[in-house]
């Protein structure tokens, strides 16, 4: 499968804790974008990479969360001191030079 | 800044009827358009995109969008549904322009009646 792959698929943490989530972008797209889905909701941007640069992070929705796409294939999205808000399902994009985004299936985190 | 609004929250419909899902946007220029639809549990599969060029655009199912400039609107049609048609569909509008992003709207949830 070429798509775009997340891992892991669920996660469950304590509140407090720090976790990871990785994103493989389809492997010729220079372009990653994190999306935050709540239950009910549409999905709402986080931030956006261009191969390794982050261009747009203002999004990110504290100083808690944090991106990063070191070598510009894969992408991480850390979220530190975990709170109950934060639970949602995670959703990571890549595309080509455009707005033509396939998405992954998403890492649905639970904060307990 | 750019919206998206899906006014219906909930569609039924029964199998085999047509469909119609409408969504509005707000965005000073004409954005790129797309539709996405969503099983639960998973990630957003694009049904369709308008960039520009004809109107009507056709897409992966049997699902078309018209992109209406003076209504400011991208409304998904599918002339006959079919129960695996069932899932939340999403309406986003993006522009280069516009910080490379997507807006979303809240989402309809579609059922299909057997």
């Amino acid at each position: 499968d070429t798509g775009v792959s997340q891992d892991p698929r669920h996660k469950i943490t304590k509140r407090g804790q720090n976790v990871t989530f990785r994103c493989d972008p389809i492997s010729e797209h220079n372009r990653l974008y994190w999306y935050r889905q709540t239950l009910g909701q549409g999905p709402e941007f986080l931030t956006y990479f261009q191969n390794e640069a982050q261009l747009e992070k203002s999004r990110l929705l504290s100083d808690r969360f944090s991106a990063e796409r070191p070598k510009g294939s894969f992408s991480t999205l850390e979220i530190q001191r975990t709170e109950q808000g934060d639970s949602a399902m995670y959703l990571c994009a890549s595309s080509l030079e455009t707005l033509w985004a396939f998405f992954g299936q998403g890492t649905r985190l639970t904060v307990v | 800044a750019q919206s998206v609004t899906q006014p219906d929250i909930h569609i039924t419909v029964s199998e085999g009827a047509s469909l119609e899902l409408r969504c509005n946007y707000s965005y000073g220029a004409t954005p790129y358009l797309f539709w996405y639809v969503q099983s639960p549990g998973q990630g957003l599969q694009l049904l369709l995109k308008y960039f520009s060029g004809d109107t009507l655009v056709q897409g992966i199912k049997g699902f078309e969008a018209e992109f209406k400039r003076s209504q400011s609107s991208f409304n998904l049609r599918k002339p006959s549904v079919h129960w695996s048609d069932a899932a939340e569909y999403f309406c986003a509008v993006g522009h280069n322009n516009a910080g490379n992003m997507l807006t979303f709207g809240g989402g309809t949830r579609l059922m299909v009646k057997p």
